[in-house]
């Protein structure tokens, strides 16, 4: 299973942007890169995927590297209801979609 | 309105007497997950179906089992629930095709 790399927690000042970090080396062709958060007690909450190109919804951008071994979280201006931890996962063409470690957000007011 | 239903948020079951942990789904989702999330940790993929094909982990023990009877329902069986076995039971649903997964809101057992 291809497997992602996310440093275990950061920081950002509130209504400043975030950028989330993810290394996943050994990508293949075929799989989407899908981005979840978790806030406490809660179910994980879908926040954007993409294959190749960048992607913008309302929550948030999503940046993919030319080569799709990294890719970057943009969250654009954040608030402290996005202090949760964040999920890089890889989805393969099994739809298998496997959790890593995740990054735990702190939004400092 | 919730789209994918987990019940009974919190279950409390015996050490080894079987429970089962229900999910339905009003999305007509091909694929269901399920997953196991201990305190602190990530979400821990047991298996999951697309369609009635089903995929179990390979580190998934043979205590835990599944059913889905139709494309709404998925079933947790824990046939002998351990100590180790409390956690938040996650279940999810995708249409497929690399799209979203939606969550429910966890069943939390507990184990007595």
């Amino acid at each position: 299973d291809a497997k992602t790399t996310q440093p275990n927690s950061m920081e950002s000042n509130e209504e400043e942007p975030v950028h989330l970090p993810c290394n996943h080396s050994t990508i293949s062709g075929t799989d989407y890169i899908h981005w979840y958060r978790q806030l406490p007690s809660q179910g994980p909450e879908y926040v954007i995927h993409g294959l190749t190109s960048n992607v913008n919804n309302r929550m948030a951008s999503l940046a993919i590297a030319e080569d799709r071994k990294s890719s970057t979280l943009i969250l654009h201006r954040a608030t402290l209801r996005d202090a949760a931890v964040y999920y890089c996962i890889l989805r393969d063409v099994n739809e298998k979609l496997t959790f890593g470690t995740g990054t735990r957000l702190t939004i400092i007011p | 309105d919730a789209m994918v239903i987990q019940n009974p948020r919190y279950q409390v079951t015996q050490f080894g007497k079987p429970v089962t942990l229900s999910c339905s789904q009003t999305l007509n989702h091909n694929v269901m997950y399920w997953y196991q999330q201990k305190s602190s940790q990530a979400p821990k993929l047991l298996f999951h179906y697309y369609d009635k094909d089903f995929n179990n982990e390979a580190d998934t023990p043979d205590n835990f089992q599944s059913r889905r009877p139709n494309t709404s329902f998925c079933f947790l069986d824990i046939r002998s629930p351990g100590l180790g076995d409390a956690a938040m039971y996650l279940c999810a649903t995708s249409r497929g095709q690399g799209t979203e997964a939606f969550f429910g809101q966890g069943t939390r057992l507990t184990v007595v």
